[in-house]
């Protein structure tokens, strides 16, 4: 089993529409949870933390299923500028900054 | 601003030659990390320093070498570049204490081509 997998899209959303996605992580004591977003040819940049307790940014919701091993990215009313590609980072076995690992990223186009 | 400086933003050298990037941070972060990045592909952690220790990820090649002469900088040298090297290369800091994990702020990549 990959360390984090995600579904890589693309995923074709009209604009306004509410979209899910979620991210699987293989180690069961990671602790830091994250979703980065990048555009393309781009660098990527945080767009939130996830937290045990879920976490909510605007028309961005987290959540963090420990038991199941996953963790989700809500978006709601979606935005024609919401088209990206989002990564699910989770930290790895030795905890804090090593064995960082990327999810392939979950590209999504928001259509008008 | 504070920011994540990565020179060049192009790098285009021949098969076997040399070269090195550059990365330079005004965040005054302990920690500084080299990803590379192929087309639709996740990052891929090569090694980071913790301050001015260095650690290094199991499956990086011997051919990628890091230098960190202070805080501010960190170099990343690929001694004998192959086509397979060819990549987007990114530098990101974080601010780190004991266990947790703090964000990552990005540089814009230098993207290498090898010829």
């Amino acid at each position: 089993r990959k360390e984090v997998e995600q579904d890589p899209g693309p995923f074709n959303v009209p604009e306004g529409a509410t979209v899910a996605f979620n991210c699987t992580y293989s180690n069961s004591a990671s602790q830091s949870f994250f979703w980065y977003r990048q555009d393309c040819r781009k660098e990527p940049k945080l767009l939130m933390s996830v937290y045990s307790s879920g976490n909510e940014d605007g028309r961005f919701t987290a959540q963090l299923n420990r038991a199941s091993q996953y963790i989700s990215l809500l978006i709601r009313d979606s935005k024609l500028s919401d088209s990206a590609t989002y990564l699910c980072v989770v930290n790895g076995p030795g905890g804090g900054a090593d064995g960082l690992t990327f999810g392939k990223g979950t590209h999504l186009i928001i259509q008008p | 601003d504070a920011m994540v400086i990565q020179n060049p933003r192009y790098q285009v050298t021949q098969f076997g030659k040399p070269v090195t990037l550059s990365c330079s941070q005004t965040l005054n972060h302990n920690v500084m990390y080299w990803y590379q990045q192929k087309s639709s592909q996740a990052p891929k952690l090569l090694f980071h320093y913790y301050d001015k220790d260095f650690n290094n990820e199991a499956d990086t090649p011997d051919n990628f070498q890091s230098r960190r002469p202070n805080t501010s900088f960190c170099f990343l040298d690929i001694r004998s570049p192959g086509l397979g090297d060819a990549a987007m290369y990114l530098c990101a800091t974080s601010r780190e204490g004991g266990w947790t994990y703090n964000e990552q702020f990005f540089g814009p990549g230098t993207r290498l081509t090898v010829l």
